[in-house]
Order: structure tokens, then sequence, then C-alpha cells
């Protein structure tokens, strides 16, 4: 199962950044943290993905804390197109399966 | 931009039958997986599949399950007799496991399965 706890649900207004934690309090030294989200019955999207030090994309953010127990992905100026499902994964170097969670539903409000 | 995609979109069979679902991976990638859905639930991994072999494998796939990469550019997924609760989303998955010592996966955009 998912080592990860995610929020449900969060709402973000439109145009405004969007931050949705996750806590990974277990995450063991060679996991890395990724992000996908889901868009209606859509494949999983990639997004991000960080081992320690904090990342950014075309798409989004990731800051990681120091401590590596939890982790916040940023969606800076959140667009209605970005409603949809987020999933925050922990994986190795190997592992081939990912398990996802349930994620966090944001919606993002006009 | 490369993606991974999926015929057919939607599929309706009827219990007992066999089905195959197919796959075009991004063309550099060397690992291809599946996975399912059913509706209202978990993305649930299925098998991961490298050099013409299955690396990995979850409990759901049993050996009403089997994968196949037929040629150098598809990758299917068959049910050899499919049941009521194989109804799912089935996503299709790859990876370039040389892409800087990560293994980022990348989805297609999934076929409906509905088993009548």
């Amino acid at each position: 199962d998912a080592k990860t706890t995610q929020p449900p649900s969060m709402d973000c207004a439109e145009g405004r950044a969007a931050n949705l934690p996750c806590n990974h309090s277990t995450i063991s030294g060679n996991e890395y943290v990724y992000w996908y989200r889901q868009i209606h019955s859509q494949g999983p999207q990639y997004i991000i993905h960080g081992l320690k030090n904090n990342e950014t994309n075309e798409m989004a953010s990731l800051i990681i804390t120091e401590d590596r127990k939890s982790s916040t992905l940023i969606l800076p100026h959140a667009t209605l197109r970005d409603t949809a499902v987020y999933y925050c994964i922990l994986t190795y170097t190997g592992r081939r399966a990912l398990t996802f969670g349930s994620g966090t539903r944001l919606q993002v409000q006009p | 931009e490369p993606e991974v995609t999926q015929t057919p979109s939607h599929q309706v069979t009827q219990m007992g039958q066999e089905v195959i679902l197919r796959c075009v991976p991004i063309s550099n990638h060397l690992y291809f997986y599946w996975y399912r859905q059913i509706l209202g639930q978990k993305v649930e991994f299925l098998v991961s599949f490298y050099n013409n072999e299955i690396s990995e494998k979850s409990e759901i796939f049993d050996d009403q399950f089997s994968v196949e990469r037929p040629d150098g550019s598809n990758f299917t997924l068959k049910i050899r007799s499919t049941k009521l609760e194989d109804s799912a989303m089935y996503f299709c998955a790859s990876s370039d496991p040389d892409s800087g010592g990560t293994d980022t996966q990348y989805f297609g955009p999934g076929t409906r399965l509905t088993v009548l």
C-alpha cells in the first residue's frame, strides 16, 4: 500500500497558487517522491519528482522538507484545467510497480 | 512530444470472450506496464515487461492475463475469458530506465473495457 498521506480534497481559486501537501514520514533514503495527476478518467499524467532537493519544471514546483518526511506540490497559477486528482507516490530506482493511493481531488474555482 | 497511445478507446465484450488491448509505447522506452482502474477505485498495477519477459506482476495478474510484444512497436494485454469484474479502464505505460537514475512512467489515455 502507498506510504503517503494526502488530504482527500482541496479547493483553489483560479490564478492563485495551489499547494498540495503530502506526508511520507516513513520514507526510505532511496525513495523518490513522484507526483502524478489524473484528469477525469484519463491516464495518469506525470508532473514532477524529486529525491531531496526542491525541483521545478514547466508544470510545477516540488518542495521537500529537509527531513524528507513531507513534501508540497505547488502549481503556481492554477487554471480550471488543473482540476484533477493529484497523487503523491514513493518509489525507488528498480521498483516497477507504482502504488497509487486515493490522492487529493483539487477543484479549481473560477 | 512523444506519447503512449492505446487502442481501442472503448471495448465492449461478452463475458467469457477473449479481448486484446493494444498499446504503442514511447519509441525509445524499454519498460512497459499495464495498470487498471475499476470505476471509482484506485489505479492498480498489473504487470511490468522488459526484454520480452515479465519483470514484475501483481496478484491481480493471474493466468487469465498475458502480455506480449508482438513486434517492435506494439505491446498487448490479453484477457482470455473475460469476467464482469474485468470491466475497468486499462492504462498502458512505458519508461526509459536510463533517464538519469530514475524511471519515470508515462501513461497512455486508456482503454475502457466493458464486459456484459
